[in-house]
């Protein structure tokens, strides 16, 4: 089975604080993704990775930023917290060549960090 | 572009009765449809994918889709609703206009199961 595990399951932090979200899959999977989740608005696209230092925007990552050192691991992370990035993130990995992925093919997730900014 | 809308926020069924969460999306190229459903603090989970070939759909847990390219839906159904099928579930369309792997989400519908 494929597993994607995410650092934490709940975070508070301050406003203005630097918050990092870790998250690792074990299947060795090239593409990798973050989100967030609101009420009402579904899943949204902050930013995507097709391999090692390799990053791309998303439709949302403003105040975002990512790092992909190793390719079981991406990062998000948050330059200066503020009180509406208050939400759920969630990563996930799906399989793919640099060049191409499928649209057929299924992104697997994490179980999300339920991140509040006070 | 590529878009999803689910026509319910919320939709409340009893235990053994039939499920019907709408689906109606936008694609200018041939789509590939996904439903997932996610559980009360757990992941998204895939429950079935629709990808060019039969267009009925089935999928986990006694839940099918049928695509119908007429009508740009894809809704999501089940014949008898069990408790446990209370959940969050999410329409999902992949942005067939480049070869990112983007995935669009509709809003959500939450699925009440009453006893």
């Amino acid at each position: 089975d494929v597993k994607v595990t995410q650092s934490s399951r709940y975070l508070v932090k301050r406003t203005g604080e630097k918050v990092f979200l870790e998250c690792v899959q074990d299947m060795d999977h090239e593409n990798m993704f973050w989100y967030r989740q609101d009420p009402g608005l579904g899943l949204r696209l902050i930013y995507f990775s097709y391999d090692v230092k390799m990053k791309e925007k998303g439709d949302i990552p403003e105040g975002y930023s990512v790092s992909r050192e190793k390719k079981e691991r991406f990062s998000l992370i948050l330059e200066s917290a503020s009180t509406n990035q208050t939400s759920m993130y969630l990563c996930a990995s799906c399989p793919g060549t640099l060049s191409y992925i499928l649209p057929t093919y299924e992104q697997y997730f994490g179980p999300g960090t339920r991140l509040t900014v006070t | 572009a590529q878009s999803v809308t689910q026509l319910d926020s919320h939709v409340s069924v009893s235990e053994g009765t039939p499920v019907l969460l709408r689906c109606n999306y936008s694609s200018s190229y041939s789509p590939s449809l996904f439903w997932y459903v996610q559980h009360p603090n757990k992941g998204l989970q895939l429950l079935l994918k629709y990808t060019s070939a039969a267009t009925l759909v089935k999928g986990i847990n006694g839940f099918e889709a049928e695509f119908k390219k007429s009508e740009t839906s894809f809704h999501l159904t089940k014949p008898s609703a069990h408790m446990s099928d209370a959940a969050e579930y999410f329409c999902v369309v992949s942005d067939g206009s480049s070869n990112t792997g983007k995935l669009i989400f509709g809003q959500g519908t939450t699925l009440q199961v009453k006893p």
